[in-house]
């Protein structure tokens, strides 16, 4: 059965950083991409990064770019999302997904159950 | 970025119904679209890709069809566990994918 399961969030100060985990399980992780989607409370959902299979390719939305940084360790069956810089819009449910490939698979067909952020002080 | 525009944003139906959400892109995206179930709490399922195809599992009450620009999500007889919101993802062109604004099915 494939499983993710996320961790890390938690209430953080503005301008704080948080580490998010993502535990895979059920299937062979190293081969499919993994992205990061996000869900603002009582808003959609929003795509925020993904990463290929071997981590050699990363794309990011514009709002996280150089404040976010995605990766993944095979050998642990783990994908991250490191958030540096954090801002109270940042405040969401975050979930990590799976896609079969990077291009013309790029929709996900699992998802954790996600794990709350929220930045307030 | 391509913007996916869904319509309605909000609606209440009976059991027993036909009902059709609509999804536009910006631009063409020839059939990369999916589209996903989320009930409250919970994360969100995919129920059709590549426009049409049929997620494994999912009920064939569920159809969807269009290219282009223009698709629609089709449940051919709502159930009781159909009432959720629903969205549409666009991965013809990224970064960024994105995602329609979502769907609210009510009971009526």
């Amino acid at each position: 059965e494939v499983q993710l399961v996320e961790s890390g969030g938690g209430l953080v100060q503005p301008g704080g950083s948080l580490r998010l985990s993502c535990a895979a399980s059920g299937f062979t992780f190293s081969s499919y991409w993994m992205s990061w989607v996000r869900q603002a409370p009582g808003k959609g959902l929003e795509w925020v990064a993904n990463i290929k299979q071997d981590g050699s390719e990363k794309y990011y939305v514009d709002s996280v770019k150089g404040r976010f940084t995605i990766s993944r360790d095979n050998a642990k069956n783990s994908l991250y999302l490191q958030m540096n810089s954090l801002r109270a819009e940042d405040t969401a449910v975050y979930y990590c997904a799976r896609s079969l490939d990077g291009n013309r698979n790029n929709y996900f067909d699992y998802w954790g159950q996600g794990t709350l952020v929220t930045v307030s002080s | 970025a391509i913007r996916m525009t869904q319509s309605p944003s909000s609606f209440s139906a009976s059991t027993g119904d036909r009902v059709t959400i609509t999804c536009r892109a910006s631009q063409g995206i020839s059939s990369y679209l999916a589209w996903y179930q989320q009930k409250p709490g919970k994360a969100p399922k995919l129920l059709i890709y590549a426009a049409s195809t049929l997620q494994s599992g999912v009920p064939s009450r569920f159809s969807g069809s269009g290219s282009g620009t223009d698709f629609t999500l089709t449940i051919s007889c709502l159930q009781s566990e159909d009432f959720a919101t629903y969205y549409c993802q666009q991965y013809y062109s990224y970064p960024p994918i994105t995602f329609g604004q979502g769907t609210r099915l009510e009971i009526k």
